[in-house]
């Protein structure tokens, strides 16, 4: 069975760091892209990153190109999101999920429970 | 970027009843790459829809989705009490760019 697990959420001063993982079983890590997704407090969703396969493509939203990298670590089977210049706008609760067919041209089927990121002094 | 558009903003329906979304894109969305996912409260988003048109595992029958181009519909056939939510479109066809729609909500009437 499919499992995807975030670790790493909590409350972070404005400008600090913090990095996010992503652990995931039940299925061949090194086959699929992995993307972080997230939701800031009663809104909608919003795709942050993605990962291929193999880790040698990356891509970003343009809210966080600059400041958020991902990678994963193949031995571990855990996807990772560091995240730098925290502002208050990404308060949110994020999300790793799969892509389903295991490209960047595939639904994500497969969802963590999230980690809840709060950016406040 | 495509920027899709969901109506209504808010549906209020009983049980049983049919529940038809629309989910509306600026520009074309690619091969259909369209999906629809579902969020309980405090819940991850469930994929039920992609493909603009394929269950996904697990999704009773009762759930669909069609359309193309830039003008897309989930229907649930005949609402349970566990339908109540909110759902969402997205679109994966200018990856690795992909946009989220602001969600329909659900409610019970």
């Amino acid at each position: 069975q499919v499992h995807l697990v975030e670790s790493g959420g909590g409350v972070v001063q404005p400008g600090r760091s913090l990095r996010l993982s992503c652990a995931t079983s039940g299925f061949t890590f090194s086959a699929y892209a992995l993307h972080w997704v997230r939701q800031a407090p009663g809104k909608g969703l919003e795709w942050v990153a993605v990962i291929s396969y193999d880790g040698d493509k990356k891509y970003y939203a343009d809210s966080v190109k600059g400041r958020f990298t991902i990678s994963r670590d193949s031995s571990k089977n855990t996807l990772y999101l560091q995240m730098n210049s925290l502002g208050t706008d990404d308060t949110a609760v994020y999300y790793c999920a799969r892509a389903r067919g295991g490209g960047y041209h595939s639904a994500f089927d497969n969802w963590g429970p999230g980690t809840m990121v709060t950016v406040s002094s | 970027e495509i920027v899709l558009t969901q109506s209504p903003g808010t549906l209020s329906l009983s049980p049983g009843e049919r529940a038809t979304l629309s989910c509306r894109a600026s520009q074309s969305v690619s091969s259909n790459y369209l999906a629809w996912y579902q969020q309980k409260p405090g819940q991850a988003p469930r994929l039920l829809i992609y493909g603009a048109s394929s269950r996904a595992t697990g999704i009773p029958d009762r759930f669909s989705g069609s359309g193309s181009g830039t003008d897309f519909t989930l229907t649930i056939s005949r609402l349970e009490p566990e339908d109540f939510a909110v759902y969402y479109c997205q679109q994966y066809g200018t990856s690795p760019l992909y946009t989220f729609g602001q969600g329909t909500k659900l409610e019970i009437k």
